[in-house]
């Protein structure tokens, strides 16, 4: 079955500092997205990147894929308490769609 | 715009009672629909998903059923539920299986 590791498990930051999450398949991805999720909240979608290479960016958020489609990063710029919460990075491969375990960010003001 | 909604947000049940869970998209047609468990921790579990009216698919045995009785409604369903229920169940819709899943705000099962 398809794998997505994600890392670090957890991350605690003080507000300001960047941070980077990744997540890494062991098989090339169609699609790889990245979720956000506050606890006991639904999931709130960031980004899709589709091809290698590609890199995309929202307000202090950057995803990147790479160009063997295999490994993704989620870098925060200039961490703020309401970057806060699980991040999760999602995958297709074709019609089966995985999910990584999730990665918990604390930024401490 | 698309919006799915999900409820209840949270729910308390004995073991051994039924269970009935609703979602429904609205603002697409023909949308994959799918339900998750999301346990203790934070993994994301696939329980059901459904491409069409009637077509469902399950991806992990147990002792819930998942119906879609119309295009924008999927229901999650349990005849007696155990212990090992409780958790965050998740709601999700994509329009097709390389498009991002949007999900709903989930529902907290408590079973006691």
């Amino acid at each position: 079955s398809q794998e997505l590791e994600q890392s670090p498990q957890s991350l605690i930051v003080q507000e300001g500092k960047n941070l980077t999450i990744n997540c890494t398949s062991s098989k090339t991805l169609y699609g790889l997205y990245w979720y956000k999720q506050k606890y006991g909240e639904g999931l709130i979608f960031l980004m899709m990147l589709q091809k290698g290479g590609e890199e995309k960016s929202h307000e202090k958020i950057t995803a990147k894929l790479d160009e063997k489609k295999q490994q993704s990063s989620l870098h925060i710029t200039a961490s703020q308490p309401s970057h806060a919460g699980i991040y999760l990075c999602g995958a297709t491969t074709g019609n089966q769609f995985y999910f990584g375990t999730g990665t918990s960010l604390t930024v401490i003001p | 715009s698309q919006t799915i909604h999900q409820w209840p947000a949270t729910l308390v049940q004995p073991v051994g009672s039924p269970l009935s869970l609703e979602c429904t998209v609205e603002g697409t047609s023909n949308p994959n629909l799918y339900w998750y468990r999301q346990a203790a921790g934070r993994g994301l579990q696939l329980l059901f998903y459904s491409v069409g009216i009637g077509q469902i698919s399950s991806e992990v045995p147990q002792n819930l059923s998942a119906s879609r009785p119309q295009d924008r409604q999927f229901i999650l369903s349990s005849k007696k539920l155990l212990l090992s229920d409780s958790g965050f169940y998740l709601c999700a819709w994509s329009s097709s299986n390389h498009q991002p899943q949007h999900f709903g705000d989930g529902t907290r099962l408590s079973i006691l």
